[in-house]
């Protein structure tokens, strides 16, 4: 079964610091997404992605967050001075179109593993 | 907004019987779809089970089965025959049908199983 897949499952980096997480989602999907959770709370969504650029993000998504399809295939998030409260695990989504055939999966968003971010 | 409510921080239940876990959602939209993840301690997130809403019967997987109350915007997973793999925490989510949306989830709720 397709997977997505994220790298680094864990990180640990210094306050301050330029994080960049990545993800590689399935082939033929063509939404991606980033969500967060804080250990113990519930998962809140970052971004979405489609067409090469933000098709919405979150309150939480500010000026040092940013993402990326580089090459077609990876989708990258970047924290470009990490604080200790972005210590989380970030989850990488993708899924086809929403609209499509019932029961084809289209409607479903399928998770990376997680990579666990921890800023000391 | 949308928004997704799940009552139950955590739940028990004895190996081998039946759990039901409560969630309860508020849209203004007619059309969309309702989910069940599980969170396992490795923290990935696996689809358990959904429901499009235009749908009146209920979704069923094995062992997993929903009752899912449009007018009353309830959307409930009924776990029978608990195993011990089913402790987890447990997501109630949405997604709304008209966007190429992002999904919103619940708290969560814990579940133990109790051998």
């Amino acid at each position: 079964e397709p997977e997505v897949t994220q790298t680094p499952s864990h990180q640990v980096t210094q306050m301050g610091q330029e994080v960049i997480l990545r993800c590689v989602p399935i082939s033929n999907h063509l939404y991606f997404y980033w969500y967060r959770q804080i250990l113990g709370q519930k998962v809140e969504f970052l971004v979405s992605f489609y067409n090469n650029e933000i098709s919405e993000k979150s309150e939480i998504f500010d000026d040092q967050f940013s993402v990326e399809r580089p090459d077609g295939s990876n989708f990258t998030l970047k924290i470009r001075s990490t604080k200790l409260e972005d210590s989380a695990m970030y989850f990488c989504a993708s899924s086809l179109p929403g609209q499509g055939v019932i029961g084809s999966g289209a409607n479903v968003l399928t998770f990376g593993a997680g990579s666990r971010l921890t800023v000391l | 907004a949308q928004t997704v409510t799940q009552s139950q921080p955590e739940m028990s239940v004895q190996e081998a019987e039946t759990v039901t876990l409560s969630c309860t959602y508020d849209t203004s939209e007619s059309d969309y779809y309702l989910f069940w993840y599980k969170q396992p301690p490795s923290r990935q997130m696996i689809l358990v089970i959904r429901q499009e809403a235009y749908k009146q019967q209920n979704a069923t997987e094995n062992r997993f089965s929903v009752n899912f109350q449009k007018a009353a915007k309830s959307f409930s997973l009924k776990i029978s025959d608990s195993q011990l793999g089913d402790a987890a925490m447990y997501f109630c989510a949405y997604r709304s049908r008209n966007r190429d949306d992002k999904i919103i989830f619940g708290k969560g709720t814990r579940l133990h199983i109790l051998p």
